[in-house]
């Protein structure tokens, strides 16, 4: 079974708006880390934000907020006035602990494409 | 705030050589690293985890035997990939946990 699923491979914003790219994930454990990153075509891994799963407020950086609803296991990416520089690749992941070390688990990616 | 290197930043190569991949922490120590794995349009595969002083811990489906993954010191993780194949070309990024930090991949292409 998947553990992140995002749904929306790819998605077109008009310059300015908002939009949100959606971000479903699966874990037994209590404790678990939740993440979003930005891949421009140079292929640098950008990191977002970061939600944790004790955490009672949704995460926010910037431009960026995370919408995060524990009792649907969704952390959604939420980019208000968004620019031509944010059209990269998006990616969820999920940190949970395994045997007592850390994994990270990636889903397959939204590309945002902005539009002036 | 942390940072990691990654070396060489892009490497072709001839099918059937072997290829070393450096991934250095810079401004502090690691005692573990991840290997990641991209191919084109797909997200990010764990390959291995290193960890400084003891064997690497492979994902299932990674050979151990092709990716060899070295943690020669707190600050050096190496990933090398024996008798490269056409399929092997990829884009490998390296991170560090914690914030998870990535560095800046390398893109390899065996011809």
């Amino acid at each position: 079974a998947q553990k992140i699923t995002q749904t929306q491979p790819g998605m077109f914003v008009q310059e300015k708006e908002a939009v949100t790219l959606d971000c479903t994930y699966d874990t037994s454990d209590p404790s678990y880390g939740l993440f979003w990153y930005k891949q421009p075509s140079s292929g640098e891994m950008i990191f977002l934000i970061y939600q944790g799963s004790y955490d009672q407020q949704n995460a926010t950086e910037g431009r960026y907020s995370l919408n995060f609803q524990k009792a649907r296991k969704s952390a959604n990416l939420v980019i208000s006035a968004s620019q031509l520089g944010d059209s990269a690749m998006y990616f969820c992941a999920m940190r949970e602990v395994t045997s007592g070390t850390y994994k990270y688990i990636f889903g397959t990616g939204t590309r945002l494409k902005v539009l002036a | 705030g942390a940072v990691v290197s990654q070396h060489p930043s892009w490497v072709i190569c001839k099918s059937g050589t072997s290829v070393k991949i450096e991934c250095r922490s810079l401004d502090f120590q690691a005692t573990t690293m991840f290997w990641y794995r991209q191919f084109p349009k797909q997200s990010l595969m764990l390959m291995a985890t290193s960890n400084e002083g003891s064997k690497a811990t492979y994902e299932q489906g990674v050979e151990k035997d092709k990716f060899l993954i070295n943690h020669a010191s707190l600050t050096l993780s190496t990933l090398t990939v024996t008798s490269a194949h056409p399929e092997d070309s990829s884009f490998y990024i390296c991170s560090a946990p914690g914030e998870q930090y990535f560095g800046p991949g390398t893109r390899l292409t065996v011809t």
